[in-house]
């Protein structure tokens, strides 16, 4: 089963920011936090990850909480080109597995 | 940007019949993996390889299924004789090194099992 859970859907308007939460309370030191998203008949995309610290990249930011156990991907303008499931998948040191949850769907809205 | 590819994109069998998906990884990377996602449903890990060895694999990856690298950039995944089950569409993805590091994942192949 998956470690982390995430709310089922959201939605947001167009060009407005976007926080997705994760809750993965059963992290340890050593664990990730992955970001993915996946369009529609598409494979999964890599969004963005992070361990301790928030970190940046071109498509989003990754606030991870002091104590780990929640973290939130900011899409910092919505378009309706992110309309997608997002995944946030806690990847554990010495698998080599991702167990991915049922993730959030986006809606943006025009 | 590098990226990895997948063919075919969409192949249809008859139940029994052996299948071959076939990925390209990102030429760097040394780990490859196989996902598989039924319809409407989560996205399932199948196996992992590295250094021609499968490094850990799931209940879902029995006997009929199998992979192999035959050369230095392909990366096969094997369905013996395929199930009406087995309809799904599969990922493969690779990785630099395991699971701590970013896995790439390709755009799919949807198999039809009828």
């Amino acid at each position: 089963d998956a470690k982390t859970t995430q709310p089922n859907s959201m939605e947001s308007n167009e060009e407005e920011p976007v926080h997705l939460p994760c809750n993965h309370s059963t992290i340890s030191g050593t664990d990730y936090i992955h970001w993915y998203r996946q369009l529609p008949s598409q494979g999964p995309e890599y969004v963005i990850h992070g361990l301790t610290s928030n970190v940046n990249n071109r498509m989003a930011s990754l606030a991870i909480a002091e104590d780990r156990k929640s973290s939130t991907l900011i899409l910092h303008r919505a378009t309706l080109r992110d309309a997608a499931v997002y995944y946030c998948i806690q990847t554990t040191s010495g698998t080599y597995k991702y167990i991915f949850g049922t993730g959030t769907r986006l809606k943006v809205l025009a | 940007e590098p990226e990895v590819t997948q063919t075919p994109s969409h192949q249809v069998t008859q139940m029994g019949q052996e299948v071959i998906l076939r990925c390209v990884p990102i030429s760097n990377h040394l780990y490859f993996y196989w996902y598989r996602q039924i319809l409407g449903q989560k996205v399932e890990f199948l196996v992992s390889f590295y250094n021609n060895e499968i490094s850990e694999k799931s209940e879902i990856f029995d006997d009929q299924f199998s992979v192999e690298r035959p050369d230095g950039s392909n990366f096969t995944l094997k369905i013996r004789s395929t199930k009406l089950e087995d309809s799904a569409m599969y990922f493969c993805a690779s990785s630099a090194s395991p699971a701590q590091e970013t896995q790439y994942f390709g755009p799919g192949t949807r198999l039809l099992v009828l």
